[in-house]
């Protein structure tokens, strides 16, 4: 029973290409966010939904384009993909936006851009 | 914006010997976070300060939460090889409207059989 999926596992792609990356959790939480972690394993937010809201938004190139169709899914798109796109992406959620609340993080989405 | 500072960047320790790292916010912290993870993993929650000067135990972890609610520490005695991975502390300031969770870089622990 996993609690928070993402999907693919892995992503090798051509320069310039459209990719998605899909995220569900079935805890029932109400927040839900994105990170990248580059190759010096340095954790940064992108994006973070509460309700299907978006409530924060990073310095992020306009290409990276969060959707959240329900509260139980976070997706990523990024349009016309750079070298430097490539890192791990994390999807996480929490209970709600509260100070105190625990992150639950997916597995990763391990992007590769060539 | 907030600065969470974390140091060491790397720590490699002999099996046994203890294991320290720090962290530093450049703001006053509702609470902090400590998260594993281990080679190839993903973040993993391990525990959580709130109060000024808290200390909380796990088996041979013990973290600490300064008095001024700006600093923290991890600190592991006797390490195992199965606490390889990044240590990762996260705060949120403690200021209106701040609803962002800030990690630090992480420190990289190695154990050597």
């Amino acid at each position: 029973d996993t609690a928070v999926s993402q999907t693919p596992k892995y992503l090798v792609t051509q320069m310039g290409n459209d990719k998605s990356i899909k995220c569900e959790q079935n805890l029932g939480h109400d927040t839900m966010y994105w990170y990248k972690q580059d190759s010096k394993k340095f954790l940064k937010i992108m994006f973070s939904y509460n309700n299907k809201e978006l409530i924060i938004n990073e310095t992020v190139p306009n290409r990276f384009s969060p959707k959240s169709p329900d509260k139980a899914h976070l997706n990523l798109h990024i349009n016309s993909l750079e070298l430097g796109d490539s890192a791990v992406y994390f999807c996480a959620s929490s209970r709600d936006f509260g100070s105190g609340e625990t992150q639950y993080f997916g597995p990763g989405t391990r992007l590769l851009v060539l | 914006g907030q600065q969470v500072m974390q140091i060491p960047q790397y720590q490699h320790v002999q099996e046994g010997e203890d294991f320290t790292t720090y962290c530093n916010s450049s703001t006053t912290l509702s609470n902090i976070q400590w998260y594993k993870q281990r080679p190839g993993g993903h973040p993993v929650f391990l525990i959580q300060l709130v109060k000024s000067g808290e200390v909380k135990k796990q088996k041979r972890l013990t973290f600490q939460f300064g008095e001024a609610k700006k600093n923290s520490s991890l600190h592991i005695t006797a390490t195992q090889t199965t606490d390889v991975g990044t240590y990762f502390c996260a705060g949120r300031s403690s200021g209106a409207g701040s609803y962002q969770l800030t990690f630090g870089k992480g420190t990289k622990l190695s154990v050597i059989p």
